[in-house]
This record gives structure tokens, sequence and C-alpha cells, in this order.
């Protein structure tokens, strides 16, 4: 079954401070789709990253990184000098991508919410 | 522009009061889907269809059905609002292929069941 845990439920941090938000995920699929998306208190959520289980290069945009390790089977979000700008609940999620089962559907973690303080 | 469009933002429905909710887009994306966030909860599936077969996820409430006219639309039908129905309702577009694109969110419609 696919499962995606997200631990941190909730991270407070001081503005200009590093941050990196945990997503670990289950899956016995050889090929999925794992993706960040940031919802502000707006309600819309927002695309971030999309990453293919082929592709286990590091990420970098801007102040933002994502750090994909198969080994662990985790897909790790690092921003770096955080700001107000950046509170929000942070979810991480997983889709197959192989077969009749592949529909695109995602399999949310629980979300992490940040706070970032002036 | 924004290109997954949901209405209206905010519905007010009274208990048993059949509502519909509805969303566009402009991606041409063949397949569109219905989660349900309620609060300090991740999105939860309800149903999506791909081009035009629906697929219902099995614990999916008989109460809620879903219609696609056309590629570009597909509304939400809650047939006898309760209490518990109160949430986030968010459409959402992809476009499923040997190669899946991310998925693109409306701003979503918060019901509130009185």
């Amino acid at each position: 079954a696919q499962k995606v845990t997200q631990a941190q439920t909730e991270i407070s941090v001081v503005e200009k401070e590093d941050v990196t938000l945990d997503c670990v995920y289950e899956t016995r699929d050889t090929t999925y789709y794992l993706f960040w998306y940031k919802q502000p208190p707006s309600g819309e959520l927002v695309f971030l990253i999309r990453r293919n289980s082929f592709d286990e290069q590091n990420e970098i945009s801007g102040r933002y990184s994502w750090n994909f390790q198969k080994s662990t089977s985790s897909f790790n979000f690092t921003i770096t000098a955080s700001q107000v700008v950046d509170s929000a609940v942070y979810f991480c999620a997983l889709s197959e991508a192989l077969g009749s089962s592949n529909t695109g559907k995602l399999i949310f973690g629980q979300g992490t919410t940040l706070q970032v303080k002036p | 522009d924004a290109m997954v469009i949901q209405n209206p933002r905010y519905q007010v429905t009274q208990f048993g009061k059949p509502v519909t909710l509805s969303c566009s887009q402009t991606l041409n994306h063949n397949v569109m889907y219905w989660y349900q966030q309620k609060s300090s909860q991740a999105p939860k599936l309800l149903f999506h269809y791909y081009d035009k077969d629906f697929n219902n996820e099995a614990d999916t409430p008989d109460n809620f059905q879903s219609r696609r006219p056309n590629t570009s639309f597909c509304f939400l039908d809650i047939r006898s609002p309760g209490l518990g129905d109160a949430a986030m309702y968010l459409c959402a577009t992809s476009r499923v292929t040997a190669v899946n694109t991310e998925a693109f969110f409306g701003q979503g419609t918060r019901l509130t069941v009185v």
C-alpha cells in the first residue's frame, strides 16, 4: 500500500533560519512520482516540485531545495533563510505511475505547518 | 490567469439541501479530481474522471456524485449534505499519460452546512 508520512506536525522558526521538512514514503511500485505542495491560509494548493522515481538528483530553486533518497524512501524539503511569507502548510505527496492503476491521484502526507516568526 | 477555477469560493447550504460545486479548467487536461479536505487534515480523494470514465474511491459516501459534461467542466453534487460534510472541496486536474504532469489545483470551495 502507498503511504506518505510527515512526522513533523508543526515547526516554528525565526525568520532567516533554515528549516527542513521531512517526508518518508512507502510504495511497492518501481515507478512513481513525488511532489511537494504549499497551502497558504487562502487554501489553494500550490505546486512546488515533482520528482520521478528514476531521478534522484537533488534540486535547488532559489531558497528551496529538495533531497530525494530512494535508499531511505525520503524526499525532504529545505527552506534556506526562511521568510514570514513561507508560513503555510506543506504537503508531501506520492502518485503511482504505471499500468492500469495510473490515474495520477495523489496520496498526501498529513502536512507540516510551518510558522516563520519575524 | 487562473487555470483551474472553482465556483463559488464559499458556499453555505442547509442540512439536507442538495448543493452543487463547479470546477472548470483551461489546461485541456484529461483527468479531473475532487478532493475533500477537512480542517487540519490532508486532502482526501473522493473520485476522479479519467477522460469520460468515472472512478469512485471505495470509501466515498453515496451522498457524493460527480458529473463531467465535457473536458473543461466537472461538478460535485452533494445530494443531502450533513454537518460532517463541511469542508474545503478542492478540484484538480492533471495530464496522465506515459509521463504524468503535476496536478493543478483550484482555489477550493469552502462548504458550510447549517
